[in-house]
């Protein structure tokens, strides 16, 4: 079935380092791969997507990586700050007539320290 | 521009008591899902809402409905409440039935069944 998993539960940096957040997936039928961050009472906001016919993208300070040969997904965060710090959930969407359906990780929780 | 808006944002119910929860959209957008966000674990989808009609279903049972107003606003009901049923309820919408990859989340309404 579809599910989208993350390898590392936690994550701890430096302020100024950078920070790179994996996930894999199982569904290659999905058509688009996005980012969430979610601080503490929030709901999820968007960071950043890729299609499935790319294999990199850049937005402001952040990276997402798509390797489709092995099913990974990975978002890089460059000079990490302490705002960063918040729970970090990959999401698919699968193709087809799944339309608005979701399929998020587990997460990573990123912590940064000053 | 007001963000997606969800109320209450917490609630308490006894088990075996009914709920309504309610999302109000971006100004503009068309599409309306929902989430459940159990501690701990990324959101699971629950359902989505294209004008007016349901585009798609997740595997909840069928004690949660929901439905779409002409303004787009949307209404997520959950009858016989178990305990399991707490949880983040997250609304989040988008402009188009496949908009999965540019949806914008609520603050969510968190249930607590006792």
């Amino acid at each position: 079935g579809e599910s989208v998993g993350l390898h590392l539960p936690t994550l701890s940096v430096q302020e100024g380092d950078n920070s790179i957040i994996n996930c894999a997936y199982s569904n290659s039928a999905s058509d688009y791969f996005i980012w969430y961050k979610q601080e503490s009472g929030k709901g999820p906001q968007f960071i950043i997507d890729i299609r499935s016919n790319m294999d990199k993208r850049q937005g402001q300070r952040v990276t997402v990586l798509l390797n489709k040969t092995v099913k990974h997904l990975s978002l890089q965060i460059a000079a990490t700050q302490p705002g960063d710090s918040a729970v970090y959930f990959c999401a698919e969407r699968a193709g087809g007539t799944s339309y608005g359906k979701l399929t998020f990780g587990q997460g990573t929780i990123l912590t940064v320290h000053p | 521009d007001a963000g997606v808006t969800q109320s209450p944002t917490h609630l308490i119910k006894t088990r075996g008591q009914h709920v309504t929860l309610r999302c109000s959209p971006i100004s503009g957008h068309k599409s309306v899902s929902w989430y459940q966000q159990v501690l701990g674990q990324g959101p699971q989808f629950i359902f989505q809402y294209y004008e007016k009609e349901e585009r798609g279903r997740g595997n909840f049972p069928d004690r949660f409905s929901a439905r779409q107003f002409p303004n787009y606003s949307s209404e997520l009901n959950v009858n016989a409440l178990l305990l399991g049923d707490s949880a983040l309820y997250l609304c989040a919408s988008s402009w188009r039935s496949g908009g999965g990859t540019e949806a914008f989340f609520g603050q969510g309404t968190r249930l607590t069944v006792v």
